[in-house]
């Protein structure tokens, strides 16, 4: 499997300011995705990050809100703008590539927004 | 609406006892299943993909899918406090017309392992 590093690790941040998340792929992948994992509750896909183009967002996830760059086959970025308590949760990238759908992920981020 | 059901739990077992996970999901047409262990503070990692009726052993791990009653479960035999961790079940959503290589999770189950 593809050795994903995310950081940073955790952030502690202030109302209506901005976090930008990175995602590292030590090889190619074909898919990375964005998760968020809210306190006692499963992963929710936020968005599916397409190289070259804009990323597909799941329902309840705008690009205002949540925008992503994927510049190359091995990096992503989210950032979560205008953030409020409600924003506190993990956040965690996932990379898939060849048959099966396998995906494996990253190390996450925990967020707390005062 | 794709969903996967999994029984929250708390499901506590003796150690050295059979640990039986079991997970539902809602679309006909997923093709791929995958179960993930997460411990706390930690992200999850894979355990075990399954993507035909039967069963699938690795080690103490067994998958189990059938996919005329939609239902996808995980064995763990000769069970350890090491184990005690959110198990958590996720399907494929194949989409209308392409891999999307989406995956939906259910809400995990939490499996506590006493000595």
């Amino acid at each position: 499997s593809a050795v994903i590093s995310q950081k940073p690790s955790r952030d502690i941040c202030q109302r209506g300011t901005s976090l930008t998340i990175q995602c590292q792929v030590d090889s190619q992948v074909t898919m990375m995705f964005w998760y968020r994992q809210q306190p006692g509750q499963s992963l929710t896909l936020i968005a599916t990050a397409n190289q070259g183009s804009e990323a597909t967002y799941e329902s309840g996830f705008v690009i205002d809100k949540f925008p992503i760059s994927r510049p190359n086959l091995t990096f992503s970025t989210l950032t979560v703008s205008n953030m409020s308590p409600e924003d506190s949760s993990i956040y965690l990238c996932s990379v898939a590539g060849g048959s099966g759908n396998i995906q494996y992920f990253g190390a996450g981020t925990r967020l707390s927004v005062l | 609406q794709k969903e996967v059901e999994q029984n929250s739990g708390p499901l506590s077992v003796p150690e050295g006892a059979i640990a039986s996970l079991n997970c539902t999901y809602s679309d006909r047409v997923s093709q791929s299943f995958f179960w993930y262990r997460q411990y706390s503070g930690k992200s999850p990692e894979l355990i075990m993909s399954i993507y035909s009726n039967g069963d699938k052993e690795d080690g103490r791990f067994t998958a189990q899918l059938n996919k005329a009653s939609q239902y996808v479960s995980l064995l763990i035999r000769d069970s350890q406090p090491s184990d005690s961790a959110t198990y958590l079940c996720a399907v494929s959503w194949r989409g209308l017309s392409s891999n999307t290589g989406k995956l939906i999770f259910g809400q995990g189950t939490t499996l506590q392992v006493k000595p």
